[in-house]
């Protein structure tokens, strides 16, 4: 079966630090990864990611993709308050299928 | 101002009473889909739509029915709602790049319940 997995399913930081989130996948015909951010609101968009070992970059947040071992990783630097959110790992695979992950809640404190 | 819209945004209703949840873009967008989200469970996919006329089920279509006559538009319908269709429900839609669907923009969500 088709799944992918978030890991951890929630985190708690204070602001500063620095976290990892997780996305691991078993997916037929692999085609990309995306990731997303949700507020309380909509998702919206940070990556696509479609090749192995490209690092996407934007400000704090960072990357990558394993194809071989079938994860991906986000990071986040310097956390702030306002990067709280869910984040959510999304996979296209055969022609246009698409699956998320539950999703990864973080919590950064003051 | 590009965007996704989805009306109505809260629906209270009743088990068995046919309703709709209309969802449009103004992108020009081939790719449409829905999703509902429910705690812990992330995003899980209803239905989608390649293209006008091309539709095809998601991980979860049961009791859902959906139609693509226009580019811009993918409506919901729920013919008999029961209350495990309650959830929260977002619309989407994307491009189709070279390596599939690619970045999805979501409308602002559909809070339903079926009492």
């Amino acid at each position: 079966e088709d799944k992918v997995v978030q890991s951890p399913l929630s985190l708690v930081v204070h602001e500063g630090d620095t976290v990892t989130l997780n996305c691991s996948y078993e997916v037929t015909n692999f085609r990309s990864l995306l990731w997303y951010k949700q507020e309380k609101k909509a998702p919206t968009f940070l990556f696509m990611l479609t090749s192995s070992g490209i690092e996407k970059k934007s400000g704090r947040l960072s990357s990558i993709l394993d194809k071989k071992e079938l994860f991906s990783i986000l990071n986040i630097t310097a956390t702030q308050t306002g990067d709280s959110a869910i984040y959510l790992c999304a996979v296209g695979y055969n022609n246009n299928d698409m699956r998320f992950g539950a999703g990864t809640r973080l919590t950064v404190k003051p | 101002e590009a965007q996704v819209t989805q009306n109505p945004r809260y629906l209270i209703t009743v088990t068995g009473k046919k309703l709709t949840v209309t969802c449009s873009q103004n992108m020009n967008h081939e790719y449409m889909s829905w999703y509902r989200q429910d705690p812990g469970l992330g995003l899980r996919q209803i239905y989608y739509s390649m293209n006008v006329e091309v539709t095809d089920k998601g991980d979860v279509p049961e009791g859902y029915k959906v139609s693509r006559k226009e580019k811009r538009n993918f409506p919901l319908i729920l013919e008999s709602p029961s209350p495990n269709q309650t959830s929260l429900y977002f619309c989407a839609s994307s491009l189709i790049r070279s390596l599939g669907v690619g970045e999805q923009y979501f409308g602002p969500g559909t809070r339903l319940t079926v009492t």
